[in-house]
């Protein structure tokens, strides 16, 4: 069965330093990995996805994330911190190959920065 | 371009009271749409899926039901509503299809029971 662990429920950085999210998923198939984040009372907005193409993966707003099959990981990292950044940030599992499967959500991120 | 609707987007509801809320999704055919729901300091939580007209998926048993009734179009209802219903519902659709595209939500609609 899929799963997606966010190994930390609340971040804080500050601003204009290194933001690393983490999260480890379990699939048994060849997995398709997303991250989204969601603004206060907001929506959710993709902020990258991997489908088995480059490991590495560029997304929206200076966010990048690496698929590591062997540590079975998909961290989501952004190299200097906005406030605009401050969100909750949700990893997201889906079995490629199953049409209709629907998403399996971590629990969420909470990301703080400061000034 | 495909764009979701949502709505309503606030929503505070007597306990007991009935529920509707409402999804359509503009410029694209047999959509796969999906509702959530996130409660309280927790992830999301499929409720539904619907891979066509009709065909509804319970993904958790509860106080709520789903229904397709036209293509673009997905309702989430309950005829009596439970404190514990409570929360953000957020719809969402993707292409059917083997690869699972990047999927879409909409802006959700903010439900308080009292």
């Amino acid at each position: 069965a899929q799963s997606v662990t966010q190994l930390d429920s609340h971040v804080s950085v500050s601003e204009g330093t290194p933001v690393l999210l983490r999260c480890n998923y379990s699939s048994s198939y060849s997995p398709s990995l997303f991250w989204y984040v969601q603004h206060p009372n907001k929506g959710l907005q993709l902020l990258l996805k991997y489908t088995s193409a480059a490991t590495l993966v560029k997304g929206i707003n200076g966010f990048e994330a690496e698929f590591k099959k062997s540590e079975t990981s998909f961290h989501l990292t952004k190299p200097s911190a906005h406030m605009s950044d401050a969100a909750e940030y949700f990893c997201v599992v889906s079995e490629s190959g199953q049409a209709g499967t629907a998403l399996i959500f971590g629990k969420g991120t909470t990301l703080s920065v400061s000034s | 371009s495909q764009t979701i609707h949502q709505w309503p987007a606030t929503l505070v509801q007597p306990v007991g009271s009935p529920l509707s809320l409402e999804c359509t999704v503009e410029g694209t055919s047999n959509p796969n749409l999906y509702w959530y729901r996130q409660a309280a300091g927790r992830g999301l939580q499929l409720l539904f899926y619907s891979v066509g007209i009709g065909q509804i998926s319970s993904e958790v048993p509860q106080n709520l039901s789903a229904s397709r009734p036209q293509d673009r179009q997905f309702i989430l209802s309950s005829k009596k509503l439970l404190l514990s219903d409570s929360g953000f519902y957020l719809c969402a659709w993707n292409q059917g299809g083997q690869v699972p595209y990047g999927y879409t939500f909409g802006s959700g609609t903010r439900l308080t029971v009292v």
